[in-house]
């Protein structure tokens, strides 16, 4: 079946502007993650959601960044005011409920800051 | 919060040889560690994962250990090949607790040499 899905796959920004990256899972799963991975770093744990929970935004960096989840499924990473340490890969990650606790994740998204 | 340290940060073996990858995590409630590889460009991608209630798992070349006590866990690579080159992250997370979200170690650039 479709795997998760991001968009755009790069998105260069000047400095200032406001960008949306958007995640799709994989259908059905109802947990879905963001992570944020530097260059040559780690990956960076940023928000989750889980069904109807109010989501977990303990590792969101500063208050430019937010996050929504739509019915439940799409999931849209809004970075307002964009800065050069913002540049990075965002990922996306998704898990069934029940079954596992394997993470699936999306291709990312390259985001470059001038 | 819980952190995971990993080392090394590079790694390189001759193509045949054993490859050891070691972590540490500090808080005692986590219970699921799992092993992602990301091959360069490319979605990390799980290789091999480890609950709190076992001590090792196996899957052919691949093994993963873990030392509660210490909170300690290492993945080993038998008869490593080229393309088992590629970054390695350990994660630690407290599922069981009701916290998924995955804490990454920073990696290990593994180079598999022919």
């Amino acid at each position: 079946g479709a795997g998760v899905s991001q968009s755009p796959s790069n998105k260069v920004t000047e400095k200032g502007k406001d960008v949306e990256l958007r995640c799709d899972p994989i259908s059905g799963h109802t947990a879905l993650y963001w992570y944020r991975q530097s260059l040559g770093q780690g990956l960076e744990f940023l928000i989750y959601f889980q069904g109807n929970s109010a989501p977990d935004k303990s590792g969101l960096p500063s208050d430019r960044f937010s996050a929504e989840r739509t019915g439940g499924s799409v999931s849209t990473l809004t970075i307002q005011r964009t800065q050069q340490e913002d540049s990075a890969v965002y990922l996306c990650a998704s898990s069934p409920e029940w079954g596992g606790y394997e993470q699936y994740f999306g291709p990312g998204t390259r985001l470059t800051v001038t | 919060g819980e952190n995971v340290e990993q080392h090394p940060s590079t790694l390189s073996v001759q193509e045949g040889d054993s490859a050891v990858i070691k972590c540490t995590y500090s808080d005692s409630a986590s219970n699921y560690f799992p092993w992602y590889k990301q091959e360069l460009g490319k979605r990390p991608q799980l290789i091999i994962d480890i609950r709190s209630n076992v001590g090792e798992k196996k899957d052919q070349r691949i093994a993963v250990t873990l030392n509660k006590t210490a909170k300690h866990f290492s993945l080993h690579i038998t008869e490593t090949q080229p393309e088992d080159s590629a970054v390695y992250f350990c994660a630690a997370s407290d599922p069981m607790g009701g916290t998924y979200k995955y804490i990454f170690g920073t990696g290990t650039r593994l180079k598999v040499l022919a």
